[in-house]
């Protein structure tokens, strides 16, 4: 079976410091891959996706950045943080193109 | 571009009854569709899907959903609903080929009571 792992679980980070969140995919080969960022009480929003290593394709512009350095795995990240970056990130796999999308459990980052 | 509308942000139910929960997308092709839940401070669930064929789609925990393309709908039901169905649910919906991007409604958050 499949499975997706998010790190860390939560974050606390200054303003102006920089971030990295993962993702890792085990038991699939050549996933695409997705990250979402969701505001407190609200809709999830895509920012990337990636269907082959070394391509990521962005779809919101949030001073944010992504890098898929293997296949089973998806890197989130920014060299300075904004407090609007403050929310809960989430990491997705599909199996082909456009199929439902598998969440991880989300990374929750509050920026100071 | 797709866009999803989930026009009810709180719904609330007494246990054991009946659930609609209302989806309507916009896309001027051919949809995928896709409902999913998320319990606090977890992530998404999915709950079923549609790609093509039979327009009701049946879900985990007794859950379906009803593809009605002249509607542009896809609302979610459950015949009756039990405490642990409390959760918020989301509606969502990809073209069914190329741009692997995906829109989510808003959310609807379902309070199940006593």
């Amino acid at each position: 079976a499949q499975t997706i792992h998010q790190w860390p679980v939560a974050e606390i980070k200054a303003v102006g410091s920089p971030l990295s969140l993962g993702c890792t995919i085990k038991g699939k080969s050549s996933p695409n891959l997705y990250w979402y960022w969701q505001a407190t009480g609200g809709t999830l929003q895509q920012l990337f996706y990636s269907i082959t290593v070394g391509q990521v394709e962005s779809v919101v512009q949030l001073n944010l950045s992504a890098s898929r350095p293997k296949d089973d795995q998806f890197i989130l990240s920014t060299e300075k943080l904004l407090l609007s970056h403050s929310g809960f990130y989430l990491c997705a796999w599909s199996p082909r193109n456009n199929q439902a999308p598998l969440f991880g459990e989300g990374t929750r980052l509050s920026v100071l | 571009a797709q866009s999803v509308t989930q026009p009810d942000a709180r719904v609330t139910v007494s246990e054991g009854a009946s659930l609609q929960l209302r989806c309507k997308y916009s896309y001027s092709g051919t949809p995928y569709l896709f409902w999913y839940v998320q319990y606090p401070r977890q992530g998404l669930q999915l709950l079923l899907k549609y790609y093509s064929g039979d327009p009701v789609v049946q879900g985990v925990n007794g859950f379906e959903a009803e593809f009605i393309k002249s509607n542009s709908s896809f609302h979610l039901r459950k015949a009756s609903v039990h405490w642990s169905d409390s959760a918020v649910y989301f509606c969502a919906v990809s073209a069914s080929t190329g741009n692997y991007k995906y829109v989510f409604g808003a959310g609807t958050r379902l309070k199940v009571i006593a």
